[in-house]
């Protein structure tokens, strides 16, 4: 069965840090990957998306950066992170044909 | 433009009834596909039903059933007999694209507060 891993849970970083967010996927190859950013009583908003390895689209101009360096692997970063970029992150997969995308358990990050 | 819409922020309902949770969508394409998903407060995202554009019958997937009104360009989720574990934001998504749609974009919409009382 396939499953995704979303690490870490919760973060606190201070403003101006970097940050290193990763997402693996199990149990699949060639999988669409997805990074998502949920602020605080607002629906979920597509920051990337990569449909192989090395093949990254931003669908929002930002402060972050994604990169897919293995087949089953999606990193979202920064150099220097914002207050703005506090919120939850949500990695999700999707397989080519199929219908719903499933996704991790989240990190929420807090910039302080 | 906003691809998604919905307009209850928060619905309460009393356990053993019937709920119906609104949304509607914006899109030129012919081919898509409509999802629902549930987030307790744990954060996770969990997949509840999906209609295709193109089917022409209403998605029902146990208790959750999708009221999909293509003209009106609608897709309301219904979740009969509420349960006290049913508390949870609700979100309504669509991909632009057909079931093999390479990419699958999910566009969400902001989200239903759903509250269950005994």
């Amino acid at each position: 069965s396939q499953t995704i891993h979303q690490w870490p849970a919760t973060l606190v970083q201070p403003v101006g840090s970097p940050l290193s967010l990763e997402c693996t996927v199990e149990g699949t190859s060639n999988p669409n990957l997805y990074w998502y950013r949920q602020a605080a009583g607002r629906g979920l908003q597509l920051l990337f998306y990569s449909v192989g390895i090395g093949q990254i689209s931003s669908e929002v101009p930002q402060n972050l950066s994604a990169s897919r360096p293995q087949d089953r692997q999606f990193i979202l970063s920064s150099k220097k992170l914002l207050l703005s970029d506090s919120g939850f992150y949500l990695c999700a997969w999707r397989r080519r044909g199929d219908t719903e995308a499933f996704f991790g358990q989240g990190t929420r990050l807090t910039v302080v | 433009a906003q691809k998604i819409t919905q307009t209850q922020p928060g619905m309460f309902v009393q356990e053993k009834e019937a709920v119906t949770l609104d949304c509607t969508y914006d899109t030129s394409d012919q081919s898509y596909g409509l999802f629902w998903y549930k987030q307790p407060s744990s954060g996770e995202m969990i997949f509840l039903i999906y209609q295709g554009s193109y089917d022409e019958q209403n998605a029902t997937e146990g208790r959750y059933s999708l009221n999909f009104q293509k003209a009106r360009k609608s897709a309301n989720l219904v979740i009969s007999a509420s349960q006290l574990g049913d508390s949870a934001m609700y979100f309504c998504a669509m991909r632009e694209g057909g079931r093999g749609s390479t990419l699958g974009r999910l566009y969400f919409g902001r989200g239903t507060q759903l509250t269950v009382w005994p």
